[in-house]
């Protein structure tokens, strides 16, 4: 099975802060990365597939990137609906991996 | 507008099953596979498997393997995920989500306790 590593697992910022995270996979998945987004008692919402495409209707201060087996997500001005759980997901081959998320949190 | 709307929260005896339903409205049903990830409270996205709708192929996580079906009916657009001999640890949210390489819609989840 492919592993996706997230890091950091949790970091804490403030409204208007530029935020990466990063997501790395254990071997190459091309460019068949997703991005999600998790909020308390609720379902993930997809922000960005194919590691840099904006889902419709995502705010553009979200954006996605890659370099060979690493994958980021940048949020470049966090709003307070942004502070949730974010995970990205390889759809390169089955079984469809998650990362273990990232919880940014407000400081 | 797409939407995809899950049974109602479910609590089950260890060794019985549970069958979670999912209905879609809004797309052409048969166009579209289906996934299937659970929750685990406090814990992370597990994805548990894939069925296409137009051929019926599915696809499971080998570890559920033997005790997970995932099953739709093109009559009513609804998909369904069963899962047998329940274990305390199969407590979780289970989520239907659209799935074309990507899971653009997500029903609202499915609370499955497993409780003696």
């Amino acid at each position: 099975d492919i592993q996706m590593t997230q890091s950091p697992s949790s970091l804490s910022a403030s409204v208007g802060d530029r935020v990466t995270l990063t997501c790395r996979a254990s071997q190459s998945i091309s460019s068949y990365l997703n991005w999600y987004q998790q909020k308390p008692g609720k379902a993930p919402r997809l922000l960005i597939y194919a590691a840099s495409t904006l889902q419709s209707g995502v705010p553009s201060r979200f954006s996605g990137s890659e370099s060979g087996t690493e994958f980021t997500l940048t949020i470049s001005s966090l709003q307070p609906e942004d502070f949730a759980t974010y995970y990205c997901q390889q759809s390169y081959i089955t079984p469809r991996t998650f990362g273990q998320g990232t919880k940014v949190e407000i400081k | 507008q797409v939407q995809l709307v899950q049974s109602g929260a479910e609590v089950k005896k260890p060794g019985a099953s549970v069958k979670v339903s999912c209905k879609a409205s809004g797309y052409t049903f048969s166009t579209y596979a289906f996934s299937w990830v659970r929750q685990a409270p406090g814990q992370g996205l597990e994805w548990m498997g894939w069925i296409g709708v137009y051929n019926g192929i599915t696809n499971y996580a080998q570890h559920l393997q033997g005790r997970v079906t995932m099953t739709t009916d093109t009559s009513t657009s609804t998909a369904y995920m069963e899962l047998r001999s329940l274990r305390s640890n199969d407590t979780a949210v289970y989520y239907c989500a659209r799935d074309s390489g990507k899971f653009d819609y997500w029903g609202q989840g499915t609370l499955v306790t497993v409780s003696s």
